[in-house]
């Protein structure tokens, strides 16, 4: 199975600012995926990111609020932008085919 | 879209009892369902998957059963140990993987001693 890590593994901060988190795997994977699980809650799948194309949002995820990035087959980013409390989530990133998933970033927006 | 069900929401079972977690999806399209055992604090590990084209699959206490007609697939773990106690959660995807997952609510499974 791929490996897969994640910059920063957490971060405090301001409403308003914005954070880019960092996903990068040990092999050129196809598709590279960002995922949002809220405290106590399930995961919710908030785009697809595919190398060389404009990543694809799910229903409620916006390209504004969470630019995404893929330049190359082993490395994403997620930016989230103009945060509010309600952000305060952790972040995953995965691989295909079968999705394991990176250590997640804690985010708490204050 | 997709949609996928889960049930119970929490499990408590005896140690050494089986636990069994089932889920419901919605698109007939969908073709791959792992599913994902999650620890306080810790990221979600793959911890089984099936595909469309197979009805079950195990691996040592763990089996994943799938009934494409009815739309459902559940989880199987004997035995069950303390350390099995966590978060247990379902997934479907078309694409056989490659596209992004749909999740289901979650399990709270707790092993009592």
């Amino acid at each position: 199975s791929a490996v897969i890590s994640q910059k920063p593994s957490r971060d405090i901060c301001q409403r308003g600012t914005s954070l880019t988190i960092q996903c990068q795997v040990d092999s050129q994977v196809t598709m590279m995926f960002w995922y949002r699980q809220q405290p106590g809650q399930s995961l919710t799948l908030i785009a697809t990111a595919n190398q060389g194309s404009e990543a694809t949002y799910e229903s409620g995820f916006v390209i504004d609020k969470f630019p995404i990035s893929r330049p190359n087959l082993t490395f994403s980013t997620l930016t989230v932008s103009n945060m509010s409390p309600e952000d305060s989530s952790i972040y995953l990133c995965s691989v295909s085919p079968r999705q394991f998933f990176g250590p997640g970033t804690r985010l708490t927006v204050l | 879209g997709e949609n996928v069900e889960q049930h119970p929401s929490t499990l408590s079972v005896q140690e050494g009892d089986s636990a069994v977690i089932k889920c419901t999806y919605s698109d007939s399209a969908s073709n791959y369902f792992p599913w994902y055992k999650q620890e306080l604090g810790k990221r979600p590990q793959l911890i089984i998957d099936i595909r469309s084209n197979v009805g079950e699959k195990k691996d040592q206490r763990i089996a994943v059963t799938l009934n494409k007609t009815a739309k459902h697939f559940s989880l199987h773990i004997t035995e069950t140990q303390p350390e099995d106690s966590a978060v247990y959660f379902c997934a479907a995807s078309r694409g056989g993987g490659a596209d992004g997952l749909t999740f289901g609510k979650g399990t709270h499974l707790i092993i009592q001693p």
